[in-house]
């Protein structure tokens, strides 16, 4: 089946840690896209990427960085520089970068910061 | 700035009825393109509908049918007969034009609960 994976489920970390968030898709998307949502918001954008080794900051980026490597990967790292990274992160994915395009979900991580 | 205000936290309604979720939005964009998203408890978002600016015929998909009103900014969302599945929250999305592609700016979602 094809579809996007995130992992893993859960995630704690210590503060002062650098702490890594997979996404995986098999869709064949060249777009993919990070967000973080907080409780009883919206989601927000922290970054994206529309082609292989290419990728921009969204609203949101700075204490995050992104690696894109590869169509169908692409991590997250949540810095010790991240203030507040306690949160609920989702990555999507397009099978492009225009206006109409759809993007599919992942089924998220939740961060939590001891 | 782009952004999307849904005014209604939280909604109810009695299974097999119709409910409207509520959506404003601002942009100074000519073309863009607006989405419902639905999280149900799993958490994973899921389109439900979408619409194009430059259409002036309201999108529909089943049950689930938009009310756009270009001129108010107005983005609302009808289910109609509804159903124990359509639980969850829902989120009313912006893709504005400017910036060139998919860059959504989401809203901060309204819950609705439906009532056997």
């Amino acid at each position: 089946d094809g579809g996007i994976t995130q992992s893993p489920k859960y995630l704690f970390r210590k503060e002062g840690q650098n702490v890594t968030l997979s996404c995986e898709q098999n869709l064949n998307h060249d777009a993919m896209y990070w967000y973080r949502q907080d409780p009883g918001q919206g989601l927000r954008l922290i970054y994206y990427s529309q082609i292989v080794n290419d990728f921009q900051k969204g609203d949101i980026a700075e204490g995050y960085s992104v690696s894109r490597e590869k169509k169908e990967s692409f991590p997250l790292t949540v810095t010790s520089a991240q203030k507040n990274p306690t949160a609920f992160y989702l990555c999507a994915s397009s099978i492009g970068f225009l206006l109409y395009n759809e993007q599919f979900f992942g089924p998220g991580t939740r961060l939590t910061v001891l | 700035a782009q952004t999307v205000t849904q005014s209604q936290p939280e909604m109810s309604v009695q299974e097999a009825e119709t409910v409207t979720l509520s959506c404003t939005y601002d942009t100074s964009e000519s073309d863009y393109y607006l989405f419902w998203y639905k999280q149900p408890p799993s958490r994973q978002m899921i389109l439900v509908i979408r619409q194009e600016a430059y259409k002036q015929q309201n999108a529909t998909e089943n049950r689930f049918s938009v009310n756009f009103q270009k001129a108010a900014k107005s983005f609302s969302l009808k289910i109609s007969d509804s159903q124990l599945g359509d639980a969850a929250m829902y989120f009313c999305a912006l893709a504005p034009g400017d910036q060139g592609a998919q860059k959504l700016v989401f809203g901060q979602g309204t819950r609705l609960t439906i009532n056997p």
